[in-house]
């Protein structure tokens, strides 16, 4: 069984800086593609990034280009999430996914608030 | 982008009854390697999501039975055949065939 474990979510002020981390184990993690999705509260999933299985391509949701940065090291199993000029509205539920969505992790919760 | 959008947003089922969802996309999601990427996600109250269907039909290991999935191009459903409490919950249809992914408004799943 794959487990993912997203850590690193907290409280920060507009236009600061998180990093979200994914540890993934059980599975071949270099084979995978690999997705951060969120949730806001009460709101439903929104994708936010993907990263192929080598880390040679990354895609972003339109209102995260440029400020989020997916990575990822094969040879640690990790995937992350580096989250820059955060806004009120990138508050949300922040799971990383594996694949086509066989597994998830139990998300890491961001909250932007002055 | 690619839109999905489901009917009912909101379905109050008796338990022991069927229930139906519907999720139609703005545009084909047939892949250029044949494959349609569209799945089906139950979300538990409090709990991350769990996908129960891959590739429009395809069950997960572990999912009941009662649960199954049909369509084809731009038209799906998921439909449970006789809903048990533990069915309560949100359920979302979601594409990773296009760019940018996309889900669902997710409809949520009562027992009246």
């Amino acid at each position: 069984e794959v487990q993912l474990v997203e850590s690193g979510g907290g409280l920060v002020q507009p236009g600061g800086s998180l990093r979200l981390s994914c540890a993934a184990s059980g599975s071949t993690f270099s084979n995978d593609w690999m997705r951060w999705i969120r949730q806001a509260p009460g709101k439903g999933l929104e994708w936010v990034a993907n990263i192929k299985p080598d880390g040679s391509g990354q895609y972003y949701v339109d209102s995260v280009k440029g400020r989020f940065t997916i990575s990822r090291d094969n040879a640690k199993n990790s995937l992350s999430l580096q989250m820059n000029s955060l806004r009120v509205e990138d508050t949300a539920v922040y799971y990383c996914m594996r694949g086509g969505g066989a597994d998830w992790g139990k998300g890491t919760t961001v909250t932007v608030s002055s | 982008d690619v839109v999905m959008t489901q009917s009912p947003l909101s379905l109050p089922v008796t338990l022991g009854q069927p229930a139906s969802i519907s999720c139609r996309s703005s545009q084909s999601l047939v892949y250029s390697d044949g494959n349609t990427y569209l799945s089906w996600l139950q979300q538990r109250p409090g709990h991350s999501p769990r996908r129960l269907i891959d590739q429009v039909s395809n069950r997960d290991s572990g999912v009941p039975d009662r649960f199954s999935g049909t369509g084809s191009g731009t038209d799906f459903t998921l439909k449970i055949s006789r809903v048990e409490a533990e069915d309560i919950g949100v359920y979302y249809c979601m594409q990773h065939s296009s760019w940018p992914h996309s889900f669902g408004q997710g409809t949520k799943l009562e027992i009246k």
